[in-house]
């Protein structure tokens, strides 16, 4: 199984709700990353995580909050975001991200986020 | 079968090298094509951008698109050491969903 799984495809939301994005693998990959795209623009990186703990943040405003429950598994927390948040946001897994020759990144497909 | 399938590599070339990366895709809807490039621990970088089919060049790099053969292709002339890296193809439906390539991680040595 070479693929990034991410949930829901697509999610509307009010400035005042509480949501989750989630993303799964299943290469036994332990690096996973988030990226926010805007339209006709690359991915931003937000956050990387490296064997389960946070090793980047991308000085990303605290409304999004990233967890890393298992090995498998990568959780963006999102709470009272504003409409300009709205984009498709990307969640990545590599091998490892400290190696060079391991850190090549598989894409999930994106989930389409609309705050209204 | 996945959507874009791109073969990960990884490929190694001699500088001056001609290079060429390719991607297949199943969608028959798809109409952008990218290439992203992206080095080690960074976000990928847009290269190329093509609307339907045909070539478009820029510099050193050349993207060709054939829609008939669900195909597309990067070609990197003259290739440096800088352009080591790895080399993602993206492709969208006209409602903007975009789908990646696992990437293809080059090497090019001096």
């Amino acid at each position: 199984d070479t693929e990034v799984t991410q949930t829901p495809k697509h999610l509307v939301m009010g400035m005042t709700n509480k949501k989750s994005l989630k993303c799964e693998q299943h290469m036994g990959h332990r690096a996973m990353y988030w990226y926010k795209q805007k339209a006709k623009k690359p991915p931003e990186l937000m956050f990387v995580y490296s064997y389960e703990k946070l090793s980047i943040n991308e000085s990303v405003p605290s409304r999004f909050s990233p967890e890393c429950p298992n090995s498998s598994l990568l959780n963006l927390h999102l709470h009272a975001l504003q409409p300009e948040d709205s984009a498709l946001y990307l969640c990545a897994s590599s091998q490892d991200w400290r190696d060079l020759d391991t850190d090549t990144q598989y894409f999930g497909p994106g989930t389409r986020l609309t705050v209204l | 079968q996945k959507e874009v399938e791109q073969d990960p590599g990884p490929l190694s070339v001699p500088e001056g090298a001609i290079v060429s990366l390719n991607c297949t895709y199943s969608n028959s809807a798809f109409q952008y094509f990218m290439w992203y490039r992206q080095y080690s621990r960074k976000g990928p970088e847009l290269l190329m951008y093509t609307y339907s089919s045909g070539n478009k060049e820029d510099g050193r790099f050349t993207a060709q698109v054939d829609k008939s053969s669900k195909y597309i292709s990067l070609f990197i002339r003259d290739s440096q050491p800088s352009d080591s890296a790895t080399y993602l193809c993206a492709m969208s439906a006209p409602n903007n969903d975009m789908r990646f390539g696992a990437g293809t991680r080059l090497t090019v040595k001096p």
